[in-house]
């Protein structure tokens, strides 16, 4: 069964600043997809970025960039000129992408790092 | 703009009573979706539907049931609530797909308390 860890329950940055929140994933697929969701307080939970495994090249919106590591596992989520906006609980989570269609398209989650942005 | 809507954003409600939290949404998306979200557990998964009148368990179905009777609308209900199902419920809908990178659609949450 495919697993998504985020080691980091909590960080801080200071406002304008760069952080990275970090996400290893397991699985013995080769074919799925990683996102980042972006939950802020009270608000709904919204899709900040996504990545299809079989492209190499790492997705960017915006502020927010990707580091995928495929060999490695690793999924990480850049945020640059860090704002006030960004406070939020970001999630990492995997679905996969192989095999016949099975019913519910089930996105995995990890557990979340709550990012906090001093200002 | 995808809309998934959830009946109400605060509930309180007795033990043992039956409780029913309601799910919309307006994109004609064929899968839908209910989570417990509690903190530092991250987003579990009760159950989950892909058609009209089709469901499956997710990992945490115990002391849960849900309904689909229209493709726009899922049911969850609680059929004994215990304080133990106080928590953060979250419903979302997506494509299906599994060739796609649909994303999932969240509704802005119930928060549920059992006393």
């Amino acid at each position: 069964a495919q697993t998504v860890t985020q080691s980091q329950p909590e960080m801080s940055v200071q406002e304008a600043e760069t952080v990275t929140l970090s996400c290893t994933y397991d699985t013995s697929e080769s074919d799925y997809y990683l996102f980042w969701y972006k939950q802020p307080p009270s608000r709904q939970m919204i899709l900040v970025i996504r990545q299809e495994a079989y492209k190499q090249q790492n997705a960017t919106e915006n502020r927010f960039s990707v580091n995928f590591q495929k060999a490695a596992k690793s999924f990480s989520l850049k945020i640059s000129d860090s704002q006030l906006g960004d406070a939020a609980m970001y999630f990492c989570a995997y679905r996969s992408a192989e095999g016949l269609f099975v019913s519910g398209d089930k996105i995995i989650f990890g557990k979340g790092t709550r990012l906090h942005i001093l200002p | 703009d995808v809309k998934v809507t959830q009946s109400s954003r605060y509930l309180v409600k007795r033990t043992g009573e039956k409780v029913f939290l309601e799910c919309v949404q307006d994109m004609d998306h064929e899968n839908m979706f209910w989570y417990r979200q509690d903190p530092g557990l991250g987003l579990r998964l009760i159950y989950f539907s892909y058609d009209v009148k089709m469901k499956e368990k997710g990992d945490i179905p115990e002391g849960y049931s849900v309904s689909r009777e229209k493709k726009e609308r899922f049911s969850l209900i609680l059929e004994s609530a215990s304080t133990n199902q106080t928590s953060m419920y979250l419903c979302a809908s997506s494509l299906a797909g599994r060739n796609l990178a649909h994303e999932q659609y969240f509704g802005p949450g119930t928060r549920l308390t059992v006393t």
